[in-house]
């Protein structure tokens, strides 16, 4: 069965400066990988995937997060972090022939002024 | 497009009382899922379908819970007989070709 660890419950970081927020996974096969944002009391958006190639995803709002196989994991990241950024983070797998996805547990970030 | 409708936004009802949640995926889109947030449990996939057909119903808690998905844009989840653990936010979304999926704004649903 597939799973996903957000390993920080929060994240707080200064507006201006870069953010981290961190995710691994275990999946059987090759992993579809995807980061998700969700404001207060709003459904989930997508920001961005990782199916195949480069293994350096770009997405929404300035967003990247890069693909690392050999640690399992699939990190978010921003060069530079809005206050707007504040919300709950969610990195989620889909297991090869399945189209559902697995959640974790969720990162809220949290940019200050 | 207007994206994934989900009706009602909120819903209250008594423990015992049948709840029925309605879905639009964004058209054109061939998968459709629910899924439940909680606190305690966190997001959890209920139910999924392709083409109308349900593909994995293993999330789906016990037999007070059923979905259907009669045609491609429409799908409702219901809950009888209601219970105060049921009470959580209900996700709808959608996905076509590129994985990706697409959630509507929710159902809050509170059972006292």
């Amino acid at each position: 069965a597939q799973s996903v660890a957000q390993p920080e419950d929060q994240v707080n970081v200064a507006e201006g400066n870069p953010l981290t927020v961190k995710c691994t996974y275990s999946v059987s096969g090759n992993p579809y990988l995807f980061w998700y944002v969700q404001y207060p009391n709003r459904g989930l958006q997508f920001l961005l995937k990782y199916i195949t190639g480069d293994n350096l995803v770009k997405g929404s709002y300035g967003f990247e997060a890069e693909f690392n196989k050999s640690q399992t994991s699939f990190h978010l990241k921003k060069p530079s972090a809005l206050v707007s950024d504040s919300a709950l983070y969610f990195c989620a797998v889909m297991a090869t022939g399945r189209r559902a996805l697995t959640f974790g547990s969720g990162t809220r970030l949290q940019v200050q002024p | 497009d207007a994206g994934v409708i989900q009706s009602p936004r909120h819903e209250v009802t008594e423990m015992g009382q049948e709840v029925t949640l309605r879905c639009k995926p964004i058209s054109g889109h061939d998968y459709l899922f629910w899924y439940r947030q909680t606190m305690m449990r966190g997001l959890e996939l209920l139910i999924y379908f392709n083409n109308n057909v349900p593909i994995d119903d293993s999330g789906m808690p016990e037999d007070r819970f059923s979905a259907k998905m009669p045609n491609a844009s429409f799908s409702t989840l219901k809950i009888q007989p209601s219970e105060p653990r049921d009470s959580a936010v209900y996700f709808c979304a959608s996905s076509g070709q590129t994985y990706e999926q697409y959630f509507g704004p929710g159902t809050r649903l509170t059972v006292t």
